[in-house]
């Protein structure tokens, strides 16, 4: 069974430009969040889609977004691209989605940002 | 907020020494997780506790849920290099997850030969 796939693994922005990053979760699981982690703040849930509707959003600035696809597939964009936005962005995928369900993580996309 | 708190930040032992990893908090989680994340790699679950007082072995690894839901330790019985990594405990909120999990900022092992 694949697990989580995402792509690119590495991508190198400079500020000011934007960024799409992709996901495809685990054949079958509906829901995939999104979080963002770095050295400083560790892991932080950036936003949760379930059946291509936002259900959850954390604590983040609107220059981050994201979407589902009808095949359980998703993008998250980021917007305007800040020095801070360095970090290894992580998608997860469960099965029927919400915190309590085990989440099954991807290797992550590493963003720097120059 | 919620936050969770683990401790110790960096641990490196010996070979067949014993450890334990602490994960504490002033909130009431529904449901806690610990995951080992290593380097290159996204966190792969290891455990899910649910009920106060609940403890879970996974092999040399003995998973607890505090009594009130707000703290869990991890304990790991003759430590091995395979060992080796980030563990990372993340909690569910009692308020439905609105936020997510909520994740420590995880304990950096490493268990030399």
């Amino acid at each position: 069974k694949a697990g989580v796939t995402q792509t690119p693994r590495y991508l190198i922005k400079t500020r000011g430009q934007q960024v799409t990053l992709s996901c495809s979760p685990i054949s079958g699981h509906r829901s995939v969040s999104w979080y963002q982690q770095t050295p400083g703040q560790g892991l932080q849930f950036l936003f949760e889609y379930f059946s291509e509707t936002q259900r959850n959003k954390g604590n983040f600035p609107g220059r981050f977004s994201g979407r589902q696809f009808s095949n359980s597939r998703s993008e998250m964009n980021v917007s305007t691209l800040e020095l801070g936005d360095s970090a290894l962005y992580l998608c997860a995928s469960s099965l029927a989605g919400g915190p309590n369900q085990p989440q099954h993580f991807g290797d992550g996309t590493r963003l720097s940002i120059l | 907020t919620q936050l969770l708190e683990q401790s110790p930040q960096f641990l490196s032992i010996q070979e067949g020494e014993n450890l334990t990893v602490y994960c504490n908090s002033s909130s009431v989680f529904s449901s806690l997780q610990w995951y080992r994340q290593e380097p290159g790699e996204g966190p792969v679950l290891l455990v899910t506790v649910v009920t106060g007082g609940e403890v879970k072995k996974l092999k040399r690894l003995t998973f607890q849920f505090g009594d009130a839901r707000k703290d869990s330790s991890l304990h790991i019985t003759a430590a091995q290099p395979g060992d080796t990594g980030l563990y990372l405990c993340a909690g569910a909120g009692s308020g439905g997850g609105a936020d997510g999990l909520t994740f420590g900022k995880g304990t950096h092992l490493i268990i030399q030969p």
